[in-house]
C-alpha cells in the first residue's frame, strides 16, 4: 500500500484558505489520491479525488504535484463547520483490478478559529 | 436518498454477550465496507463485500467477529462473545462501482 504522511494538526482563521498537505512518495502510476473528512462523531465524508490533474468541486480544490509525490487540499474560505479530521488516502486497487479499498491513516485535525 | 442506515446507533452490553450490528447500504451500491474506529487504532477496515461476496476480511480481528451479506440491501457484523476491548464506533459504508464511498452514522458499542 502506498503510505501517506500528514501533519497531525493545523489551525486556520475563519474566512481564510486552509491548505492541507499530504505526502505520498511511494504512490503508483494508477493510484488515485482521495480526501475524506470526519466531523466529530460523524461518519467520514468524501471531499474530492484525483489522479494527476488538479481538481476542483464545490467543496475544495486538490493540487497534485507533477511527480505525484505530494498533494494539497485547499478549502478556499474555511468556516467553523470545516473543523474536522482530514484524511488523505491513496486508493489501493486489488489484484483483480475491479475492487479497491480505502485505508485511513491518522489524518490532520484542522481547527478553524473565529 | 436515506443514505447508509445503521442500527442500533448505540449499544451497551456486558462482556460475553453476542452483539449484532446491522447495515442497509444505499440502493444500487454493490460494495459494502465495515470499519471500526477507536482512539488508539484510528479507523480500521474490517471487511468488505462486492456483489454480496466477501472480498477481503484480513482486517477482522479474530474468530469472534463475523460478517454476512445475505442480499444486496442488508449486512450484519456479529461479535460473539463480546469483550470490553471491542468497544468502538463501527461504521458501515457503501459504494457503487467505481464511485465514491458513503459512510453511515456509525454504531457506538460499549462492552462492560
Amino acid at each position: 500500500d502506498a503510505k501517506t504522511t500528514q501533519p497531525p494538526s493545523m489551525d486556520c482563521a475563519e474566512g481564510r484558505a486552509a491548505n492541507l498537505p499530504c505526502n505520498h512518495s511511494t504512490i503508483s502510476g494508477n493510484e488515485y489520491v482521495y480526501w475524506y473528512r470526519q466531523i466529530h462523531s460523524q461518519g467520514p465524508q468524501y471531499i474530492i479525488h484525483g489522479l494527476k490533474n488538479n481538481e476542483t468541486n464545490e467543496m475544495a480544490s486538490l493540487i497534485i504535484t507533477e511527480d505525484r509525490k505530494s498533494s494539497t487540499l485547499i478549502l478556499p474560505h474555511a468556516t467553523l463547520r470545516d473543523t474536522a479530521v482530514y484524511y488523505c488516502i491513496v486508493r489501493v486497487v486489488d489484484s483483480g483490478g475491479s475492487n479497491y479499498k480505502l485505508t485511513f491513516g491518522k489524518g490532520t485535525l484542522l481547527t478553524v478559529n473565529p | 436518498d436515506a443514505g447508509v442506515i445503521q442500527s442500533p446507533r448505540h449499544e451497551v452490553t456486558e462482556m460475553g454477550q453476542e452483539v449484532t450490528l446491522r447495515c442497509k447500504p444505499i440502493s444500487g451500491h454493490n460494495s459494502l465496507f465495515w470499519y471500526r474506529q477507536t482512539m488508539m487504532r484510528g479507523l480500521e477496515l474490517l471487511i468488505y463485500f462486492n456483489n454480496n461476496v466477501p472480498i477481503d476480511d484480513s482486517g477482522m480481528p479474530e474468530d469472534r467477529f463475523s460478517a454476512k451479506m445475505p442480499n444486496a440491501s442488508f449486512s450484519t457484523l456479529k461479535i460473539q462473545p463480546s469483550e470490553p476491548r471491542d468497544s468502538a464506533v463501527y461504521f458501515c459504508a457503501s459504494r457503487a462501482s467505481g464511485r465514491r464511498s458513503f459512510f453511515g452514522p456509525g454504531t457506538r458499542l460499549t462492552v462492560l
